[in-house]
């Protein structure tokens, strides 16, 4: 089973510009979950879908951060215009079903803005 | 007040130590218990889950919750080189959103 794909792996961008991520989750899963995890603490939800519907998004500073899920299987996330303490993983994860304890996450990608 | 909170570490012991991971959290509504396992440059993977009360033993390691206290451990048992990473501890906060601590970083050393 191929596990949660994100791109691209690294990113280097300068304050205020713009950038995206891509996440394609397990084959299957329903819920799909973005968290940010800045250096030495723990990951942090942004975002959770079920399908491609909103399901929580409370900590999501909308100002500057959206995302989708289009037709509830892959999803982008976009940072616009990028700070300083946005430098984080942005993990992505799928679970089968909603309320599910186990996550499978990708690999991240680690942002750092200059 | 974090909901979760996590001795960041690091912490260092040779190969065969009995390795002792803690958090503890402040709601007394938490229900399911997760600790994760992260290597470097990677995502979480999940190691085992523990509902409510009690322990949960797989392989060389223990899930222990004390709900009482509102504590939760990981016991690592004969521990190996290929344990170091950072443990994360997790709390399903209803409808599957994960309130992590900060994760403690293991190294063991051969």
């Amino acid at each position: 089973e191929a596990g949660v794909a994100q791109s691209p792996r690294y990113k280097i961008i300068e304050k205020r510009q713009s950038v995206a991520f891509w996440c394609n989750p397990i084959s299957g899963h329903a819920t799909l979950y973005w968290y940010q995890q800045i250096l030495g603490q723990g990951p942090k939800l942004l975002i959770q879908f079920q399908n491609n519907g909103v399901v929580d998004d409370s900590q999501l500073p909308k100002d500057r951060f959206s995302a989708e899920r289009l037709k509830g299987v892959d999803s982008t996330l976009k940072i616009q215009p990028a700070k300083l303490e946005d430098s984080a993983v942005y993990l992505c994860a799928s679970s089968q079903h909603i309320g599910s304890n186990e996550q499978f996450f990708g690999p991240g990608t680690r942002l750092t803005v200059l | 007040q974090k909901e979760v909170e996590q001795d960041p570490g690091p912490l260092s012991v040779p190969e065969g130590a009995i390795v002792s991971l803690n958090c503890t959290y402040s709601n007394s509504a938490f229900q399911y218990f997760m600790w994760y396992r992260q290597y470097s440059r990677k995502g979480p993977e999940l190691l085992m889950y523990t509902y409510s009360s009690g322990n949960k033993e797989d392989g060389r390691f223990t899930a222990q919750v004390d709900k009482s206290s509102k504590y939760i451990s990981l016991f690592i048992r004969d521990s190996q080189p290929s344990d170091s990473a950072t443990y994360l501890c997790a709390i399903n906060n209803q409808g599957g959103k994960l309130i992590f601590g900060q994760g403690t970083e293991l190294s063991v050393k051969p």
